[in-house]
C-alpha cells in the first residue's frame, strides 16, 4: 500500500524566513502529486500538482514543489513566507490509473508564521 | 461557480445511534470521495464513487459504515451504531472524469461527535 510522510509535524518560522516542508512518499509506479493547505476555519484548499513534465512546479501564493522521483520525494518551499502562511500543509498522492483514484495523504505539518 | 458542500457543519449524536452526512459534490462533477480526519492527522480514504457505483469502498473501516449515490450526483455517508472512535471531521471531495489526472476538490466537512 502507498505511504505519505511528512518529515516534521510543527514548523515555527519569522516572518520572511524560507520554509521547506519534506514529503516521501512509498510507491514505486506512476504518481500524482499534490500539497493542500488548510487555513485556519477554513476547507482544504489545492496548494499545487504534479502530473508529469517540468519536475519543478509553481503553486499559488508563491509556492513551489520539486519532484525527485529518484528520492521518491515531492517537497513544498517558498522563499519568503508571510503570517498569513500559517496553516496545515499535506502532502498527498494517487496512483495514475488512467481513471480518477483515491488520495493517500500524510499526517500534515502545521505552520506558525510569527510577526 | 458553487463548491462541494456539506450538511450538517456540526452533528452531536449518542452513542448507539444513526446518522447520516450529506454532500452536494461540484455540479458536473462525476466522481465523489468521502474521506475522514480525526484530530492531528491527515485525511484517510473512505469511499469513491464514479457516477452511481462505488468503484471502491476499500477504506470503510466495517460494515456500520454504508454510503449511497443514487442519481449520481448528492452522496449519503451513513453511520449505524455509532461509537465514540467514530468522531472525526468527515470530508467530501468531488472531481471530474480526467482520464487519471484528477484534482479533488474539498468540501468544508462535516463534524462528527459521538458522545
Amino acid at each position: 500500500a502507498q505511504s505519505v510522510s511528512q518529515h516534521n509535524h510543527h514548523v515555527i518560522l519569522s516572518e520572511a524566513a524560507s520554509l521547506e516542508l519534506g514529503c516521501n512518499y512509498s510507491y514505486g509506479g506512476t504518481v500524482n502529486l499534490f500539497w493542500y493547505v488548510q487555513y485556519p476555519g477554513q476547507h482544504l484548499q489545492l496548494l499545487l500538482k504534479y502530473f508529469s513534465g517540468d519536475p519543478l512546479v509553481k503553486g499559488i501564493k508563491g509556492f513551489e514543489a520539486e519532484f525527485i522521483k529518484s528520492k521518491f520525494s515531492f517537497n513544498l518551499r517558498k522563499p519568503s513566507v508571510q503570517w498569513s502562511d500559517t496553516a496545515e500543509y499535506f502532502c498527498a498522492v494517487n496512483r495514475y490509473t488512467g481513471a480518477n483514484s483515491k488520495l493517500t495523504f500524510g499526517k500534515g505539518i502545521t505552520l506558525s508564521v510569527r510577526p | 461557480g458553487a463548491g462541494v458542500s456539506q450538511t450538517p457543519s456540526n452533528k452531536v449524536t449518542e452513542k448507539g445511534k444513526y446518522v447520516e452526512l450529506r454532500c452536494d459534490p461540484i455540479s458536473g462533477h462525476t466522481a465523489l470521495y468521502w474521506y475522514r480526519q480525526s484530530l492531528g492527522q491527515g485525511p484517510e480514504f473512505l469511499i469513491y464513487f464514479q457516477g452511481t457505483g462505488a468503484a471502491d469502498d476499500s477504506g470503510l473501516p466495517n460494515d456500520r459504515f454504508f454510503a449511497v449515490r443514487p442519481e449520481g450526483s448528492v452522496s449519503t455517508l451513513k453511520i449505524q451504531r455509532t461509537e465514540r472512535g467514530d468522531s472525526a471531521v468527515y470530508l467530501c471531495a468531488s472531481s471530474s472524469e480526467s482520464g487519471g489526472y484528477n484534482e479533488q476538490f474539498f468540501g468544508p466537512g462535516t463534524r462528527l461527535t459521538v458522545l
